[in-house]
């Protein structure tokens, strides 16, 4: 089946630094990838839709400004969180769509579990 | 607007025992279903779902899945379960109108004994 990674798998930094991931699909295409935020023992929480050379489409309540993300080329989506603070301290997955199929399906990565200190 | 609630956060059972795990959404609109697992240290996998058709749906490892358009819920049972069962189940719907949306619940831990 499709393959879908995230670089980091986890990483801690400091109040106020910015913090990079990226979600890969590896043996697939994918004109749209989805960003999701996990808090614990909540739901996952779909924060914005990402499309191939455009701008991302985001939630309502979510801050595109601190909450970047890019879709350079069909493979590779990355959301950078901005002067991250701890209360973005999250579990972030990501997915990559693979369109022509009435639902869309979806391939999930493995999840990048943040914490700001 | 839909929602998905997952009553339990977790479920112990032994090794060999029936499980059900519970799920009910509310939605105006009409929506697929779907249970998806996640195995420890990977991503989420679609289990199973309901698009159409019968509503006893089952996956290739033995789980089941009912859905109850009456009592708006669709259930995640397997008869034995066993220790490879280990995992983060989420159930989740996914409106009719827009197909690329997916609303999860908060996610059941199962947790199998030996």
């Amino acid at each position: 089946g499709a393959v879908v990674s995230q670089h980091p798998s986890w990483v801690i930094c400091k109040s106020g630094t910015s913090v990079k991931i990226e979600c890969r699909s590896l043996d697939f295409q994918a004109t749209t990838m989805f960003w999701y935020r996990q808090f614990p023992k909540q739901s996952l929480m779909l924060m914005a839709t990402s499309n191939e050379g455009s701008k991302a489409t985001y939630e309502q309540g979510v801050e595109k400004d601190k909450f970047l993300i890019n879709h350079a080329s069909l493979t590779l989506s990355t959301l950078t969180v901005t002067s991250a603070h701890p209360e973005d301290s999250s579990f972030y997955i990501c997915s990559a769509r693979v369109s022509g199929r009435n639902p869309d399906t979806q391939y999930f990565g493995p999840g990048t579990r943040l914490t700001v200190l | 607007a839909q929602s998905v609630t997952q009553l339990d956060s977790q479920v112990p059972v032994f090794e060999e025992a029936p499980v059900e795990l519970r799920c009910n959404y509310s939605s105006s609109v009409s929506v697929y279903l779907f249970w998806y697992v996640q195995y420890p240290n990977q991503g989420l996998q679609l289990l199973l779902k309901y698009l159409s058709g019968s509503t006893l749906v089952k996956s290739i490892n033995g789980f089941e899945a009912e859905f109850n358009k009456s009592q708006t819920s669709f259930h995640l049972r397997k008869p034995s379960v066993h220790i490879s069962d280990t995992a983060e189940y989420f159930c989740a719907v996914t409106p009719y109108s827009s197909a690329s949306k997916i609303i999860f619940g908060s996610g059941t831990r199962l947790s199998i004994r030996p």
